[in-house]
């Protein structure tokens, strides 16, 4: 079983960027992609993106794009998401989420979110 | 529309069966899963592929699908059972989440 242990809280200016990660243990790490979902105090969930940490390759939510960037660095089994021009609105708390599940050996549903980490806080204020 | 509709809120006394519904234009063509999110923690997977549960996940907790809307189905509420809800479906590229339920046990 993965175990997702994601940074700790932050707290950023209007206009500033901030790189939340996210460490995998506990099982092979390039065999799963993995999701960014984020939450806004108080609403729903909203899709980030996803990357694949295998060969490194994303798809960002439409919403985001070229304000999103993930990356991974399988050497240390982490994921990042980096997110810039940040705005009050971004305030929320932001998860990592394995996709996937493996069955007798195929790799099924990759946009299925397995397995979520514990959450980062990000606040945006000035 | 990508867009997929919950209600609001759900109310259900202990013991009773809570059904939640998930519409989408295009869901029929789509798996939906469910969700379920309690206060300041995060979401689990409940439901997948309409209708399995992952391992650890109670046996009142069951899906089903008609056309565009899904379902999930508490059977026999518990107090437990009292979170937030969200179905969630996917396509080749992208994911969206429903706007989420909240189920309150009475």
């Amino acid at each position: 079983q993965m175990q997702l242990v994601q940074s700790g809280a932050e707290v950023k200016k209007p206009g500033a960027s901030v790189k939340v990660s996210c460490k995998a243990s506990g099982d092979t790490f390039t065999n799963y992609y993995m999701h960014w979902v984020r939450q806004a105090p108080g609403q729903g969930l909203e899709w980030m993106g996803i990357v694949n940490p295998s060969g490194g390759s994303t798809n960002y939510a439409q919403k985001l794009q070229g304000r999103v960037t993930m990356t991974r660095d399988t050497s240390t089994r982490t994921v990042y998401m980096e997110l810039s021009s940040l705005r009050s609105e971004d305030t929320a708390v932001y998860y990592c989420a394995r996709g996937g599940y493996y069955d007798s050996g195929s790799y099924y549903h990759p946009f299925l979110c397995t397995q979520w980490g514990q959450g980062t806080l990000v606040t945006v204020s000035s | 529309s990508n867009e997929l509709t919950q209600p609001p809120s759900v109310s259900v006394s202990p013991g009773q069966t809570a059904s939640i519904t998930c519409s989408g234009d295009k869901l029929g063509d789509k798996y939906a899963c469910w969700y379920q999110q309690k206060p300041g923690q995060s979401p689990v997977l409940v439901i997948y592929e309409e209708k399995k549960r992952p391992s650890g996940i109670p046996e009142r907790f069951s899906g089903s699908k008609s056309g565009n809307t899904a379902t999930l189905t508490i059977s026999g509420t518990q107090a437990m059972d009292e979170a937030d809800y969200y179905c969630q479906a996917w396509d080749s590229s992208s994911v969206v989440f429903g706007g989420g339920t909240k189920v309150t046990v009475l």
